[in-house]
């Protein structure tokens, strides 16, 4: 089975600031996925990142990246520059695979909400 | 813009009473999920599914119940809910085939309410 651990409940940054949230997962798979996906009040999660379990390459969109430590099985979300629009629930999660085939079946984490002050 | 739909934003209903929610998505994707987001527990899988009349269940289908009659729609169903049923419930789509990461694209999420 998989694991996901979010140990921040919340976190605090000053705009224009970097910040980490923490992820650590659990797995006997081999070949897995890792997301972020970013959940403002309104409801809807929104898909910011993801990293295969054998992308040698952290993976980077805009001002997220993704901080993937395999032998520690650690999956740490890196904002640089934050902005006060990147207030929201954060969450990761787990696919049983990587490379597309997914097909959705995530295990999520319990989510850090994160509050950007000006 | 790719759209996933859910029928309800808030409803309420009262214990014993039998509940549809409703999600439509417009990416002709062939699979379609059910999570339920509680505070402190993340999201948990439902129900999902793979293909129009297929359905597997997740890891916590109990008091559910899933329908998918066409591509585009999959309902869940709860046949007498109960007040432990209360949650904010999220659909989502995806599409092995056109997605290199497998993502998932969801719902605005439909709050319900059992008194």
């Amino acid at each position: 089975a998989q694991k996901i651990t979010q140990t921040q409940p919340g976190m605090f940054v000053q705009e224009k600031e970097a910040v980490t949230l923490d992820c650590t997962y659990d797995t006997s798979d081999q070949s897995y996925g890792l997301f972020w996906y970013k959940q403002p009040s309104s409801g809807e999660m929104i898909f910011l990142i993801y990293q295969g379990s054998y992308d040698e390459q952290n993976a980077t969109e805009g001002r997220y990246s993704l901080n993937f430590q395999k032998a520690r099985k650690s999956a740490n979300l890196v904002i640089s520059a934050s902005q006060l629009g990147d207030s929201a629930m954060y969450f990761c999660a787990m696919s049983p695979n990587a490379g597309g085939t997914s097909y959705g079946k995530l295990t999520f984490g319990q989510g850090t909400i994160l509050t950007v002050h000006p | 813009d790719v759209k996933v739909t859910q029928s309800s934003r808030y409803l309420v209903k009262r214990t014993g009473e039998k509940v549809f929610l409703e999600c439509v998505q417009d990416m002709d994707h062939e699979n379609m999920f059910w999570y339920r987001q509680d505070p402190g527990l993340g999201l948990r899988l439902i129900y999902f599914s793979y293909d129009v009349k297929m359905k597997e269940k997740g890891d916590i289908p109990e008091g559910y119940s899933v329908s998918r009659e066409k591509k585009e729609r999959f309902s869940l169903i709860l046949e007498s809910a109960s007040t432990n049923q209360t949650s904010m419930y999220l659909c989502a789509s995806s599409s092995p085939g056109d997605s290199r990461t497998g993502e998932l694209f969801f719902g605005e999420g439909s709050r319900l309410t059992v008194l």
